[in-house]
């Protein structure tokens, strides 16, 4: 399976602060049809994860742009420009490149 | 309204069956790939399977800790998904989510596999 790990798994940040996950991929997730199938997730507390990226940097729908998504090949990277008190959370990164598709361990932001 | 809502969770005994549903609304059920991710208390995500949609085979695939064990299932005309778990272990705690094409998801249902 591909292991996906992220960092770092415990994030504080101050109000209007920048943030940044990373995620590493055990092997490339460039699929034969040339696309990266790279998502990230958010989970509020208490709440059913909800998507804000694919396909590595395109956000879902009703994602505010502070939310940015960049990498390529096996190295990943979620960046919320300013962070909001809305943002607390856990953070996963996933593959669905390959079955069965694998998420990192999560990251959760706080803040400071 | 796009909807998935589970349901049939609950509190089995080791060795046990239990089967969850998923109903969903609000968008075409029959042409989506349909999944079933969980979520033990204080982990993180795992995908346990899938099943394409009918035009596309209709096959299912499943993560290896469930394999030949859990079976997945689609009823088109009801638009219900299903999760059929059977020879349930104490690792199979966990909150249970369906979901379509990871943009859907439905508020999960908690299956707890305890004596």
């Amino acid at each position: 399976d591909v292991v996906m790990t992220q960092s770092p798994l415990s994030l504080p940040v101050t109000l209007g602060q920048p943030a940044s996950i990373s995620c590493r991929s055990s092997q490339s997730l460039v699929d034969s049809d040339g696309n990266t199938y790279l998502n990230w997730f958010q989970q509020r507390p208490g709440k059913s994860p909800r998507r804000l990226i694919y396909g590595v940097s395109k956000r879902d729908s009703g994602v505010p742009d502070r939310f940015s998504g960049s990498g390529s090949g096996t190295d990943f990277t979620l960046k919320i420009s300013r962070v909001e008190a809305e943002d607390v959370g856990l953070y996963y990164c996933m593959q669905a490149t390959h079955w069965p598709y694998t998420f990192g361990q999560g990251t959760r932001l706080e803040i400071k | 309204e796009v909807q998935l809502v589970e349901s049939g969770g609950g509190l089995v005994q080791p060795g046990g069956s239990l089967r969850l549903s998923c109903a969903a609304s609000g968008f075409t059920f029959n042409n989506a790939w349909m999944s079933w991710v969980r979520q033990a208390a204080g982990k993180g995500l795992e995908w346990v399977g899938r099943i394409k949609s009918k035009t596309d085979g209709g096959t299912t695939d499943y993560a290896a800790p469930v394999k030949d064990r859990f079976i997945i299932s689609r009823n088109d005309s009801k638009n219900t998904l299903y999760l059929q778990m059977n020879s349930l272990k104490t690792e199979d705690t966990a909150v249970y989510y369906c979901t379509t094409g990871a943009t859907i998801w439905g508020q999960g249902t908690l299956v707890t596999v305890s004596s």
